[in-house]
């Protein structure tokens, strides 16, 4: 009940697509929905984050759109970039107690020129 | 931002190693976390107020402190070869806070 499923492994788009990464839930208690950037060598970056309480949250050209009832989130990335290929990670958690972020498998994606 | 000591360790297995993080500035809560290759990063433990605020599947030869200027240590024994993997720390500010700052990790080999 703790797991989060994210799709695809990987992914490669041209650049200027709109790569779209996909997160599944189980435990309907998780009320913090954020998606973290890694580049290699380097730690996790928090993107952008969302609530259960909205459907889609945008942060220039990050967007999550969130479906409770399917209890699924998603990650676009408009007019995406070279500089944009990295590993993405969605992650949940709850709120209240110890914040323990449960990750997805995460997503490489690459972006073409 | 979050650092952390040092960037790469080789050990043997059965032996101990002590990785160290300091706290971004101002805040008081310090989470490690396991990211083997090709996965995701799993949660260890929480610290908050020097106090263990919460644990992950994680036997007890992975400890911690949280030292009274926020830095942290993670302590493994007994090192087995799957303990290979990046080991992050992630701080932020209260126990229940939503965004935590990940540090650039320390990559642990065992042989």
């Amino acid at each position: 009940q703790q797991q989060v499923k994210q799709s695809p492994q990987s992914l490669i788009v041209q650049k200027g697509g709109i790569p779209i990464i996909n997160c599944a839930y189980e435990n309907t208690a998780f009320d913090y929905f954020p998606w973290y950037q890694q580049f290699p060598g380097k730690g996790p970056a928090l993107l952008i984050a969302i609530r259960p309480d909205v459907s889609e949250k945008k942060e220039g050209r990050f967007t999550i759109s969130f479906n409770k009832s399917a209890k699924q989130f998603s990650l676009h990335i408009m007019d995406s970039q070279p500089g944009d290929s990295a590993t993405y990670f969605c992650a949940a958690s709850r709120i209240q107690g110890a914040q323990k972020l449960v990750f997805g498998q995460g997503t490489r994606l690459t972006i073409n020129p | 931002g979050v650092t952390q000591s040092p960037t790469h360790l080789i050990k043997t297995r059965g032996q101990q190693v002590t990785l160290r993080c300091s706290s971004q500035s101002g805040h008081n809560t310090v989470s490690w976390y396991q990211q083997a290759l090709g996965q995701g990063p799993q949660f260890i433990f929480q610290y908050y107020r020097e106090e263990e605020n919460g644990r992950g599947n994680f036997p007890p030869r992975f400890s911690g402190l949280q030292f009274p200027n926020d830095s942290s240590e993670l302590n493994v024994n007994a090192l087995e070869l799957d303990d290979s993997a990046l080991y992050l720390c992630a701080s932020s500010f209260g126990g229940a806070s939503e965004t935590q700052y990940f540090g650039p990790g320390t990559r642990l080999l065992v042989l």
